[in-house]
């Protein structure tokens, strides 16, 4: 089956750490955009950062300098590690990946597949 | 920085009829914009991609139009399941940018 399974989430206080992770099933990280993308409670939706198949990672600005993102391959998982965490950083954060463009081999900047997300609680 | 803005923020529509759903871009967005449903509990789905392509098993009550800075979400004979919030989101490569609308709750009466 075709899916992503977020973990790692959990009560933090404020200026800790916590590493999600996205282990993906029935297809390569390695050949796919990761992306990661936060929903406040009752909020909407904010993109937080995008792991590309050739290892370039962006990020929001606001939590450049924080966040960092890697890949094990040989896990097919992708992580995402937070540091100097804030209140508003309590999300639901979401693994999603991006759909690929056949016929213009490029990216669409759609995301055809999400995980069901794990909370991240900033707080003291 | 370029912001999206959905509207209505609420639409209360009736089974059966048509719900046309809008989202405005504040500069042009070539047609790089998608559409998702969001139901509580769930994560989002993608409805729409490059602003009038389905994603693949999406019924063809939802067709999605426009380009530059007007886009719409029509969804045709709305059944009770339809109901949810719809997000439009925003792409481009350089500067690289994903921005979504704020949503649209949609309710079948």
């Amino acid at each position: 089956e075709v899916q992503l399974v977020e973990s790692g989430g959990g009560l933090v206080q404020p200026g800790g750490s916590l590493r999600l992770s996205c282990a993906a099933s029935g297809f390569s990280v390695s050949l796919h955009y990761i992306n990661w993308v936060r929903q406040a409670p009752g909020k909407g939706l904010e993109w937080v950062s995008v792991l590309y198949s050739g290892g370039n990672t962006y990020y929001t600005d606001s939590v450049k300098g924080r966040f960092i993102l890697s890949r094990d391959n040989s896990e097919n998982t992708v992580y995402l590690q937070m540091r100097s965490l804030r209140a508003e950083d309590t999300a639901l954060y979401y693994c999603a990946r991006e759909l690929w463009l056949q016929t213009s081999s490029s990216p669409s900047g759609a995301y055809d597949l999400w995980g069901q997300g794990t909370m991240v609680t900033v707080s003291s | 920085e370029i912001v999206m803005t959905q509207s209505p923020a609420t639409l209360s529509v009736s089974p059966g009829e048509r719900a046309t759903l809008s989202c405005r871009a504040s500069q042009s967005v070539s047609n790089n914009l998608a559409w998702y449903q969001q139901k509580p509990g769930q994560p989002p789905r993608l409805l729409i991609y490059g602003a009038s392509s389905r994603a693949t098993g999406i019924s063809a009550r939802f067709s999605g139009s426009g380009s530059g800075t007007e886009f719409t979400l029509s969804i045709s004979s709305l059944q009770s399941e339809d109901s949810a919030v719809y997000y439009c989101q925003h792409y481009n490569s350089w500067p690289l940018v994903y921005t979504f609308g704020q949503g649209t709750k949609l309710e079948i009466k």
